[in-house]
């Protein structure tokens, strides 16, 4: 079935430094790709649209100086996570449409 | 615009009891329905979908049946096992701006004590 890696899986970092978060789709071509964030005991909430060759679309509230995405190629997104502060510690977690919605392992971010 | 509503945890059950988990929608058009599990310490893996009315989802013992009418997802299962405690999420896709959206309830935390 269809793979999404997700890298690394967890990352502590400290503040004012960037982060870069990978998610790639092992054996499957994808166009869009999705980044989320989840909060503790919360939802997930949709960030943003992973268009390849194109700009994101980000989610109304979300920064998108602050959360860089490039999706440079039909198997990788990237969302760089840039000046990271404290609040923006979180579990990150990206997904990829192929028959269905693949989810990859999530990232957990901790800002120090 | 679209939601997805689900029964607050946590669900605590002893091993081999029923399961329902209840999940209710809002969207326009007709969308597809969805169930995710989270597993502790774990990214979220596709439990099962139905993509039409009255379409019946099943996967390990769990089953969820697409209500249009009631607006329904329940997800169910007739004995559970502790190895299926994790945290389930229902969502739903829809196409929404000219592309695909995925929209999550708030999941529900299911406990199975033996």
């Amino acid at each position: 079935g269809a793979v999404v890696s997700q890298h690394p899986s967890w990352v502590i970092c400290k503040s004012g430094t960037s982060v870069k978060i990978e998610c790639r789709s092992l054996d499957f071509q994808a166009t869009t790709m999705f980044w989320y964030r989840q909060f503790p005991k919360q939802s997930l909430m949709l960030m943003a649209t992973s268009n390849e060759g194109s700009k994101a679309t980000y989610e109304q509230g979300v920064e998108k100086d602050k959360f860089l995405i490039n999706h440079a190629s039909l198997t990788l997104s990237t969302l760089t996570v840039t000046s990271a502060h404290p609040e923006d510690s979180s579990f990150y977690i990206c997904s990829a449409s192929d028959y269905g919605y693949t989810f990859g392992s999530g990232t957990r971010l901790t800002v120090v | 615009g679209n939601s997805v509503t689900q029964m607050e945890g946590p669900v605590t059950l002893s091993e081999e009891a029923f399961l329902t988990i209840n999940c209710t929608y809002t969207a326009t058009g007709y969308p597809s329905l969805f169930w995710y599990v989270q597993y502790p310490g774990e990214g979220l893996q596709l439990l099962l979908k139905a993509t039409k009315a009255d379409d019946k989802g099943s996967n390990k013992g769990f089953e969820a049946t697409y209500r249009k009418e009631t607006t329904s997802f329940h997800l169910e299962k007739g004995s559970v096992q502790v190895s299926d405690s994790a945290v389930y999420f229902c969502a739903l896709s829809s196409y929404s701006g000219g592309y695909q959206k995925v929209t999550f309830g708030t999941g529900t935390k299911l406990q199975v004590i033996p």
